[in-house]
């Protein structure tokens, strides 16, 4: 049974700080990772994807993907209040296609005005 | 817009009866799944469908829900017999190859 595992936070981060979210995964052949964004009362956004380790940047989005360590995160630079949301963690199943993706419980981030 | 569709947004039923959901996908997209999801938890997968066939359903999946894809395009999740434990966030999501993007989602109410 695949497993993400997110703390649920939550993590409050001063306006314009660096919000730093982790995530550890249980499969060892996973090949690509998804961070979404989740607004309260909202369905998932996808904001990130990462496939290869190392960092992947998007605006003020990266992630960061270490394999060896099971590992992914998500920095979000000059954090504004519009990033508070609850930020989920998805791992798709091998070979890409059945079970779907597998969720971690989210993080809960809260940008401090 | 050419997002993932969902209706009905909210539905609020009385325990027992029969509910239907219907999902439009990105038309491009082949590949169709259903999630669920309670407060405080990250979506959970229901079924799976590729074009028309539904390739694969989870243990969560019990006889009293049903889904279809007729014609692999629109999907239905139908559930019957609603349960006060049925009450979540009934998710669509639409998929090239393995991002999801999602629907606006139906809340179940079930009072």
């Amino acid at each position: 049974q695949k497993e993400v595992e997110q703390n649920s936070g939550p993590l409050s981060v001063p306006e314009g700080a660096i919000a730093s979210l982790n995530c550890t995964y249980s499969d060892r052949v996973s090949q690509s990772f998804f961070w979404y964004r989740q607004y309260s009362g909202k369905s998932p956004e996808l904001i990130m994807s990462i496939y290869s380790n190392g960092d992947k940047e998007d605006g003020r989005f990266t992630a960061q993907l270490n394999k060896a360590s099971q590992y992914v995160s998500l920095l979000i630079r000059d954090s504004q209040p519009s990033d508070s949301a609850t930020y989920l963690c998805a791992v798709p199943p091998e070979g890409g296609g059945a079970d779907g993706l597998t969720f971690g419980k989210g993080t809960h981030l809260i940008i401090q005005p | 817009d050419t997002g993932v569709s969902q209706d009905p947004r909210h539905k609020i039923t009385k325990r027992g009866q029969n509910v239907t959901f219907r999902c439009d996908p990105i038309s491009e997209h082949n590949r169709l799944y259903w999630y669920r999801q309670t407060l405080g938890q990250g979506p959970e997968f229901l079924t799976y469908f590729q074009n028309e066939a539904q390739l694969e359903k989870s243990r969560l999946l019990s006889d009293r829900f049903s889904a279809e894809r007729p014609k692999g395009s629109f999907s239905t999740l139908e559930i019957q017999r609603t349960e006060q434990g049925d009450s979540a966030m009934y998710l669509c999501a639409s998929s090239p190859w393995t991002e999801a993007f999602f629907g606006q989602g139906t809340r179940l109410t079930v009072v």
